[in-house]
């Protein structure tokens, strides 16, 4: 079983849509997790950064930890096709260690 | 500022063959980091510097894979003999320590296809 577990999809939305993305965990020493957006053929970029437990909105992303539960959610209001990518989670123990990612769940928003 | 850079973005080796992948990351960013992706997946820690100190190399698949970050800026991966198992796009992240932030930069990755 990996460490984090997350449905690769595809999913496919119409736009305005809201999604809803998540993943499991395994590693109670987990405390920062993270949300990255993969483009193809690009490099991953951070969208939300959350630490332990709780919920952190940034415009029309928010996302929530349930460390009780060891699950994660980030959802994406209003959604636009500009926002067709590949979402993967991503966490660790600790500043500058590794990051242990999900397979990435695979959207697409259509106009 | 200028981000993380990687090159070669492509390289296709033939099997047997040894290469080496560069990797420039955020100027004055202490950490960097390695990961491999293979299709479809998510990435998979390989190797992670701190300066100059390669403080863990646990994700290594094997000795065949070698890191270095000599000067404590610039790091090279390189892949000695080539297999096909070896083909991914191979993606370097630097961090800076300092921030509190512990958010890792990537680059635009090397896509590696050992034929």
């Amino acid at each position: 079983q990996k460490e984090v577990e997350q449905d690769p999809g595809p999913l496919s939305v119409p736009e305005g849509a809201i999604v809803s993305l998540n993943c499991t965990y395994s590693n109670s020493a987990f405390q920062y997790f993270m949300w990255y957006r993969q483009y193809s053929r690009k490099g991953p970029e951070l969208l939300m950064y959350t630490y332990s437990s709780g919920n952190k909105e940034d415009g029309r992303f928010t996302a929530q930890v349930d460390k009780s539960s060891k699950y994660i959610s980030l959802f994406i209001r209003d959604s636009q096709p500009s926002d067709s990518a590949t979402y993967l989670c991503a966490m660790n123990a600790g500043n500058n260690r590794k990051l242990i990612w999900g397979l990435g769940t695979s959207l697409a928003v259509n106009p | 500022g200028a981000g993380v850079s990687q090159s070669p973005r492509y390289k296709v080796a033939k099997r047997g063959q040894d290469v080496a992948l560069r990797c420039d990351p955020i100027s004055g960013h202490v950490s960097l980091f390695w990961y491999q992706q293979a299709l479809g997946q998510g990435p998979e820690f390989l190797t992670y510097f701190q300066n100059e100190a390669q403080l863990d190399k646990s994700g290594l698949p094997s000795d065949r894979f070698f890191a270095e970050r000599p000067e404590g800026s610039v790091s090279t991966l390189k892949i000695q003999r080539t297999q096909q198992e070896d083909s991914a796009v191979y993606l370097c992240a630097s961090s800076s320590s300092g921030s509190g932030i512990n958010e890792q930069f990537f680059g635009p990755g090397t896509r590696l296809t050992v034929l």
